[in-house]
């Protein structure tokens, strides 16, 4: 079955440089999430897009920007990093934002390090 | 004090053993209930998920809720090597899921 993709899997930028991170749905699906895990932590819910529109928005930092375009992927931008974005990023998605369609299936992730 | 509270671990265990893998949360919001299983290096992967109270079975892993506790439970029986990952909880309000620390798991032969 076809799953999440996403790219690059490993991204290593300098500090004050912007990384863009890309996700790939699994096909139907019409909702994306973005998560950050930091290094033995749990991942911490960023912002999720339905309909290409933000539906939901977490802990993101004002230096990150992300959209969903009208295949659904959807992309996360990421300005003047600091050492302590280095971390995981996951990319979910799911069909529709509530009830039993609500099963979010996890990509890969993106391993950034920023030095 | 964390929406979603899960005991780290680490918890390890002879293969064949029952384990019990618990969280305990805080929101009482939360319709939605999740497991899921990470790899070293791997993303989460969904085990099973449970809407409001009771118990759902898939194989050899059973989910459980006690909304009045505010408790979840994951058993998973006759547990095998290949079992050995992180487990995550996670409640689910409006859309974004909520995760607790994870417990790392070591079955052992």
């Amino acid at each position: 079955a076809a799953g999440v993709i996403q790219s690059p899997r490993h991204l290593i930028k300098e500090k004050r440089e912007t990384a863009t991170l890309k996700c790939y749905p699994i096909p139907r699906h019409d909702t994306v999430y973005w998560y950050q895990q930091g290094p033995g932590q749990d991942p911490q819910f960023l912002i999720s897009f339905y309909e290409k529109m933000q539906s939901d928005k977490g802990s993101i930092p004002d230096r990150f920007s992300a959209q969903q375009f009208s295949d659904y992927h959807s992309e996360l931008n990421m300005s003047s990093l600091e050492l302590g974005d280095s971390a995981l990023y996951f990319c979910a998605s799911s069909r529709g934002t509530s009830g039993s369609y609500n099963e979010q299936f996890f990509g890969p992730g993106t391993r950034l390090t920023v030095l | 004090q964390k929406e979603v509270e899960q005991d780290p671990g680490p918890l390890s265990v002879p293969e064949g053993a029952i384990v019990s893998l618990n969280c305990t949360y805080s929101n009482s919001a939360f319709q939605y209930f999740m497991w899921y299983r990470q790899y070293s290096r791997k993303g989460p992967e969904l085990l099973m998920y449970t809407y409001s109270s009771g118990n759902k079975e898939d194989g050899r892993f059973t989910a459980q809720v006690d909304k009045s506790s505010k408790y979840i439970s994951l058993f998973i029986r006759d547990s095998q090597p290949s079992d050995s990952a992180t487990y995550l909880c996670a409640g689910r309000g409006y859309n974004k899921l909520i995760f607790g620390a994870g417990t790392r798991l070591a079955v052992h032969p």
